[in-house]
């Protein structure tokens, strides 16, 4: 089946610490996504990639880095640097084409949580 | 820069009766989508309904349907004969312009339904 898939599910983390969430896609997409989820807000955009080897930054990317070295894969890294990085933390994945609407397909979702 | 704004955090209906969840957006650009998304419990982001700015009929899936009024920038959800299972978040997002592949969302409107 294709798919997305976010791993781990649920994740802690101590103050200090950096640690990466995977997302994978099967989907044979070009572009893919991050975005962070807290109550009372709806989802900020974190990072995105239309194509391998290169990404740009959303409106939040403070604190976090990613990579883009498979078409499949774009792994999230929250950095110590990020203030306040408890937050559910979904992954998505569309075509890309110039100038056009690209229906984001979403993952489950990371929860992560700073001890 | 797009904002999209939704002004109720709460909504609650009977099970079989309808309710309108409503949505304002900013935008200067005339090329765009705005869309729902549901997020039910399992936090799994499902697109509900999506709303193409050029066209002047509201779009319509099965029990779903939008008033979309592009002068006022506003669009509305309305879900008629309510079901249990249409508890969820819902989040109005937008794309378009030159930001097209990255979505803005809404702060989300929780919906319950009473049976």
């Amino acid at each position: 089946d294709g798919g997305i898939t976010q791993s781990p599910k649920y994740l802690f983390r101590k103050e200090g610490q950096n640690v990466t969430l995977s997302c994978e896609q099967n989907l044979n997409h070009d572009a893919m996504y991050w975005y962070r989820q807290d109550p009372g807000q709806g989802l900020r955009l974190i990072y995105y990639s239309q194509i391998v080897n290169d990404f740009q930054k959303g409106d939040i990317a403070e604190g976090y880095s990613v990579s883009r070295e498979k078409k499949e894969s774009f792994p999230l890294t929250v950095t110590s640097a990020q203030k306040n990085p408890t937050a559910f933390y979904l992954c998505a994945s569309s075509k890309f084409r110039e100038r056009a609407y690209n229906e984001q397909f979403f993952g489950p979702g990371t929860r992560l949580t700073v001890l | 820069a797009q904002t999209v704004t939704q002004s109720q955090p709460e909504m609650s209906v009977q099970e079989a009766e309808t309710v309108t969840l409503s949505c304002t957006y900013d935008t200067s650009e005339s090329d765009y989508y705005l869309f729902w998304y549901k997020q039910p419990p399992s936090r799994q982001m499902i697109l509900v309904i999506r709303q193409e700015a050029y066209k002047q009929q509201n779009a319509t899936e099965n029990r779903f349907s939008v008033n979309f009024q592009k002068a006022a920038k506003s669009f509305s959800l309305k879900i008629s004969d309510s079901q249990l299972g249409d508890a969820a978040m819902y989040f109005c997002a937008y794309t378009g312009g030159t930001s097209y592949g990255k979505l803005t969302f809404g702060q989300g409107t929780i919906l319950t339904v009473h049976p």
